[in-house]
């Protein structure tokens, strides 16, 4: 069965601290696509980041980094420097190659103090 | 640029009252579903369809009918409805011909049965 799992159930820290957000997935497919979404206060879903399974290259945008290891089953994402308006929900999810599925883990919620 | 539109945004029903929720998208996307937040829970996968004319159940059915008689709409449809289908419900669309996209989110609609 497929499953997303994000054991960090809520994050506190200060301003400008680095933090980094958990997600281990498990999948049998050999294809698959990875995603991390955002919900800010206000509700909506931010779409990040999405990976597919043949790509392990690590990506950076700005402040968001991403490391994809499949070896441990993770994607873990981290924030440099966090700022006050990172405060969110993240989830991290997995896709179904064959229907478009998408699996999610139970989110994150990260609190960034000034 | 529309995107997918949800709605209503808010909605208060009594216990046994039915109702719609309504979705659209104007991406021409193949693949739309229908998930559910609940606190502690992540989203959860109600029902989806591959394509207009197919519909299939995902990992909370019960309680819920949908149909997709076009590519654009996606109605959620509420029978009697129960407290334990307080929620907000978020509505997704995807391109099945690109799996390497991401999925779009509606704004969500917050329903609360008493």
């Amino acid at each position: 069965a497929q499953k997303v799992t994000q054991a960090q159930t809520e994050i506190s820290v200060v301003e400008k601290e680095d933090v980094t957000l958990d997600c281990v997935y498990e999948t049998r497919d050999t294809t698959y696509y990875l995603f991390w979404y955002k919900q800010p206060p206000s509700g909506e879903l931010v779409f990040l980041i999405r990976r597919n399974s043949f790509d392990e290259q690590n990506e950076i945008s700005g402040r968001y980094s991403w490391n994809f290891q499949k070896s441990t089953s993770s994607f873990n994402f981290t924030i440099t420097a966090s700022q006050v308006v990172d405060s969110a929900v993240y989830f991290c999810a997995l896709r179904d190659y064959n229907t478009d599925k998408l699996i999610f883990g139970t989110g994150t919620r990260l609190q960034v103090f000034p | 640029n529309a995107g997918v539109t949800q709605t209503p945004k808010f909605q208060v029903l009594k216990t046994g009252q039915s109702m719609t929720l309504q979705c659209a998208q104007d991406m021409n996307h193949e693949y739309m579903s229908w998930y559910r937040q609940d606190p502690g829970m992540g989203l959860r996968l109600i029902h989806y369809s591959v394509g207009a004319g197919i519909t299939d159940q995902g990992e909370v059915p019960n309680g819920y009918n949908v149909s997709r008689s076009t590519t654009e709409d996606f109605p959620l449809r509420l029978l009697s409805a129960a407290p334990s289908q307080t929620s907000v419900y978020f509505c997704a669309s995807s391109s099945g011909n690109h799996p390497n996209t991401e999925a779009f989110f509606g704004q969500g609609t917050r329903l609360t049965v008493v």
